[in-house]
C-alpha cells in the first residue's frame, strides 16, 4: 500500500527556522519530492532526495533516510511569502503525493 | 527544465456538458499525467497519458468520465464529460523530465453549476 504523512497545518514566526516532516511507506522507492503550493497556483519544484543525507539549496533543505522511511524540509530565515502548503512526494512512478502542509508565516 | 502549457486556465460550465483541457510540453518528456486537486485537497493522479494508445487509469476513474488523448510526445488532451458539481476541481498537467522531477501546468480550475 502507499501512505504518507505529514502534518496538516503548521505555523511559524517570520526569520524563524521550521521543519516538516514527512515519513511514507510506498510499495517502490525511486526518490523524494518537496513542492510548493500557493494557494491557487501550481506546485512548484523544491528539491530531491534519492540518496540518504541532506540536500541545501539556498534557504532550503532536504533531508532523506531510506531506512526510517523519512525526510524532511527545513526552511531557514522564513519570510512571509514562504506561506504555501508543503507537498512531500515519492516517486513510486509516477508521484505518490501526501496530503500536504499548510505552513503559516507569522510577524 | 520543461515548460508546460494548459488551456483553458479556468471555466464555468454547466451539468452534463463535456470540457476538453489541452495541454502542451515545449521539450520532450519521457511520461505525461493528468492530476486532480479538489478544493482543499491533495493532487490525486488520474491517469498517465500513453502516446498512440489508451491511457492507464488510477482507481476510480475511468475512461468513458475521463477520456485522454495523447497523440505525440508533446501533447495530451484531457476531457471531462457529462459534467457534475462533483467534477468542480482543478486539474493539473505534468511531465516528468530524464531526471525524474516533475513539472506541472498552470492548472485548469473548473466550475460546474
Amino acid at each position: 500500500g502507499q501512505n504518507i504523512d505529514q502534518p496538516t497545518e503548521m505555523t511559524a514566526t517570520e526569520g524563524a527556522i521550521v521543519q516538516i516532516n514527512c515519513t511514507y511507506q510506498t510499495s517502490g522507492f525511486n526518490g523524494l519530492f518537496w513542492y510548493q503550493q500557493h494557494a491557487g497556483e501550481a506546485p512548484t519544484f523544491l528539491s530531491y532526495n534519492v540518496l540518504d543525507g541532506l540536500e541545501e539549496k539556498g534557504r532550503f533543505s532536504s533531508f532523506l533516510s531510506r531506512s526510517k522511511g523519512y525526510s524532511y524540509l527545513l526552511l531557514k530565515e522564513l519570510q512571509m511569502k514562504d506561506s504555501a502548503s508543503y507537498l512531500c512526494a515519492v516517486a513510486d512512478t509516477p508521484l505518490v503525493f501526501g496530503k500536504g502542509t499548510r505552513l503559516s508565516v507569522i510577524a | 527544465s520543461a515548460v508546460i502549457s494548459q488551456k483553458p486556465s479556468r471555466d464555468i460550465c454547466q451539468r452534463g456538458t463535456s470540457l476538453t483541457i489541452q495541454c502542451q510540453v515545449d521539450s520532450q518528456v519521457t511520461m505525461m499525467f493528468w492530476y486532480r486537486q479538489q478544493p482543499g485537497q491533495s493532487l490525486t493522479l488520474i491517469a498517465t497519458a500513453n502516446q498512440g494508445s489508451e491511457a492507464t487509469y488510477e482507481s476510480g476513474f475511468v475512461i468513458d468520465k475521463f477520456p485522454i488523448s495523447r497523440p505525440n510526445l508533446t501533447f495530451s488532451t484531457l476531457t471531462v464529460s457529462n459534467m457534475s458539481p462533483e467534477d468542480s476541481s482543478i486539474y493539473l498537467c505534468s511531465g516528468t523530465a530524464n531526471t525524474g522531477e516533475l513539472f506541472f501546468g498552470e492548472g485548469s480550475r473548473l466550475t460546474v453549476l
